[in-house]
């Protein structure tokens, strides 16, 4: 049971390159997030998804997109990577509902943009 | 939305001491807590949580306080150990979107030996 997985750990992009971080879950959650963490500040919000095929805009949409094809995976992407992206970046999965499940995150994505 | 602030950023404190993190919120329809433990290069872990309709909290060496009236709560920690020296994290979550958790800045605990 390996919980939240990230790939990969580390990226170096330089500007206006694109990629996608994925996120893996294997506890059968349906709720899906994509955090960023900055330095002096507390993780913030990208998008998140409540199950298979739906997404919706966190606090801090811009610049990014996310898909979620199969219910274990959630995808982050950037298409045009800009320095101000330069961020660690978490995923969490939790069960679903009002109540207070934990939510279980990954080990995060350090990427710097050059 | 909601908007959460954390206090100190950085607090050392001598084994065996108590330690206090402070959180203050402003959407009153918060109404759920979390606290979580960040070790250096490793993922936030959940360590515990109050509701809205609950005043204190404890676990072991660790207790949360919430303060509805004020909006802030709290982070206690007794008996501190070496090993409690990680960044903390407050969070509060309103009752009208239960997917958004909205983070406190953080606090840097140093427990000195």
């Amino acid at each position: 049971n390996a919980g939240v997985t990230q790939t990969p750990k580390f990226r170096v992009l330089k500007t206006g390159q694109s990629m996608t971080l994925l996120c893996a879950q294997d506890m059968n959650h349906e709720y899906m997030y994509w955090y960023r963490q900055d330095p002096g500040m507390g993780l913030r919000l990208i998008h998140y998804s409540v199950g298979e095929g739906t997404t919706a805009k966190g606090e801090v949409p811009d610049g990014y997109n996310v898909s979620r094809l199969k219910k274990q995976n959630f995808l982050l992407g950037l298409e045009s990577a800009a320095p101000s992206q330069t961020s660690v970046y978490f995923c969490a999965s939790r069960r679903p509902g009002a109540e207070d499940y934990e939510q279980y995150f990954g080990p995060g994505t350090r990427l710097t943009v050059t | 939305g909601e908007n959460v602030e954390q206090h100190p950023s950085t607090l050392s404190v001598q084994e065996g001491d108590s330690a206090v993190i402070k959180c203050t919120y402003s959407d009153s329809a918060s109404n759920y807590f979390p606290w979580y433990k960040q070790e250096l290069g490793k993922r936030p872990q959940l360590i515990i949580d109050i509701r809205s309709n609950v005043g204190e909290k404890k676990d072991q060496r660790i207790a949360v306080t919430l303060n509805k009236t004020a909006k802030h709560f709290s982070l206690h920690i007794t008996e501190t150990q070496p090993e409690d020296s990680a960044v903390y994290f407050c969070a509060a979550r309103t009752l009208y979107n239960f997917n958004k958790f909205y983070f406190g800045s953080g606090t840097k605990l140093n427990v000195k030996p």
